[in-house]
């Protein structure tokens, strides 16, 4: 697509319940990242993808955290029970680099975001 | 580690006075910068970004950023700012000998442009 693209836009979820977002990158991206981001803060590194390759989960704050790409093109973050201080903006990126360092000068391109609030 | 510093969390401008935003940074070795604008329910758009070369980078809807190294820093200017510039803008480094997935972000400064 023209842009990346990322559902649903907002999600009010209760305590407890699972929930996935959905990421489409720019066509032709093979970098795939997640970030997420507080009020008031700026962007936080979730996870990263080179194709299908989950590169780098550090970002992720526990195990009730995880994404995939099982195809190199579309990702999932799902985030297991789901707890109150889960709430925030999540927001895909994507861009044509492999993440290798010499691809650390490409642009990173964002979707709008998913709004996630737990209650 | 690296790591961005937006110490001003807003500016106030008037229309058609020059304007900067301030970023500081801290990388381990020679850093790649960006500046990022984000609307009003909007996605974060990209701005400009200091790869290598000259010290002053031109990027979209007339705004400009000058790397400093000998200052580790890379503020955001405009010589004449507009009521629609306002928003919120983030500077973030990614560190060209570290893990190149990581881009880090700043806390964000608010732009007000008063008529």
């Amino acid at each position: 697509g023209a842009g990346v693209s990322q559902s649903p836009r907002y999600k009010v979820t209760k305590r407890g319940q699972d929930v996935a977002l959905r990421c489409d990158p720019i066509s032709g991206h093979v970098s795939l990242y997640w970030y997420r981001q507080a009020l008031g803060q700026g962007p936080e590194f979730l996870t990263y993808f080179n194709y299908e390759a989950q590169q780098d989960k550090s970002g992720l704050p526990n195990d009730r955290f995880s994404a995939e790409r099982p195809e190199g093109s579309i990702s999932t973050l799902t985030i297991q029970r789901t707890e109150q201080r889960d709430s925030a903006m999540y927001r895909c990126a994507s861009s044509s680099g492999t993440g290798h360092p010499s691809s650390s000068g490409n642009t990173i391109y964002f979707g709008e975001g998913s709004w996630l609030t737990v209650v | 580690a690296q790591s961005v510093a937006q110490p001003e969390d807003q500016v106030n401008v008037a229309e058609g006075n020059p304007l900067t935003v301030k970023c500081t940074y801290s990388v381990s070795g020679n850093p790649y910068l960006f500046w990022y604008v984000q609307y009003p329910n909007r996605g974060l758009q990209f701005l400009l970004k200091y790869i290598t070369g000259d010290n002053l980078v031109k990027g979209s809807y007339g705004f400009e950023a000058e790397f400093n190294k000998s200052q580790t820093s890379f503020h955001l200017k405009k010589p004449s700012a507009l009521v629609s510039d306002s928003a919120l803008y983030f500077c973030a480094v990614r560190d060209i000998a570290g893990t190149a997935s990581k881009l880090t972000f700043g806390t964000g400064t608010r732009l007000q442009v008063t008529l």
